[in-house]
């Protein structure tokens, strides 16, 4: 079956450390983004990539870094300079461009603590 | 600013009740609005909504988009404690460099009692 894999579900990172969540699509899809989700917040963008090779910041982009390499990864590295990491992280995938008719698709996202 | 404003932000209703969840949006070149529901990790696909006036439809829930006043509401009818979610409404426009992204509201969080 088609679909986003994200991982880990859980992560704990201590002050100071930089940590990589993935983020794997099966579906063809040519975008991929990340969000972020706070209690209250509603979803906000990090950063997404509309094609191999290429990505672009979203709202929230400082602290974070990203590579999109192979069209099926969108990993996204919260560095030490993201002051306040603990959140919800979710990742999406649509069509691409003008193809997203039924929006994104989302993974089941990881839950990061700074310990 | 390209916006999306949801209300009300959280609502406790009993079961059998009906609810209405509403979204209201000022985005430039405006495409698509989407509803999403999230009960505890990713959030699944409700409806999407291009033109005015015409209402989806499924099961219990129904939607409907307003492109004059620009907003638009998701209905539920008798509600379950199954329906308990955060329901997210996310709008994407037709130009730019974001084409295609998803600008989400905060979101509304439904608690139904039993």
């Amino acid at each position: 079956d088609g679909g986003i894999t994200q991982s880990p579900k859980y992560l704990f990172r201590k002050e100071g450390q930089n940590v990589t969540l993935s983020c794997e699509q099966n579906l063809n899809h040519d975008a991929m983004y990340w969000y972020r989700q706070d209690p209250g917040q509603g979803l906000r963008l990090i950063y997404y990539s509309q094609i191999v090779n290429d990505f672009q910041k979203g709202d929230i982009a400082e602290g974070y870094s990203v590579s999109r390499e192979k069209k099926e990864s969108f990993p996204l590295t919260v560095t030490s300079a993201q002051k306040n990491p603990t959140a919800f992280y979710l990742c999406a995938s649509s069509k691409g461009p003008g193809q997203q008719d039924y929006g994104y698709t989302f993974g089941s996202g990881t839950r990061l603590t700074v310990v | 600013e390209d916006k999306v404003v949801q209300s009300p932000l959280s609502l406790v209703v009993h079961e059998g009740d009906t609810v209405t969840l509403n979204c209201s949006y000022e985005v430039t070149n405006f495409r698509s609005l989407l509803w999403y529901k999230q009960e505890k990790k990713a959030p699944t696909f409700l409806f999407m909504l291009t033109s005015s006036g015409i209402e989806k439809k499924s099961g219990r829930l129904s939607s409907i988009l307003d492109k004059k006043e620009l907003f638009s509401i998701l209905n539920i009818t008798a509600t379950q404690t199954g329906d308990s979610a955060i329901y997210l409404c996310a709008v994407t426009m037709n130009y730019g460099g974001s084409q295609g992204n998803l600008i989400f509201g905060k979101g509304t969080k439904l608690s139904v009692k039993p």
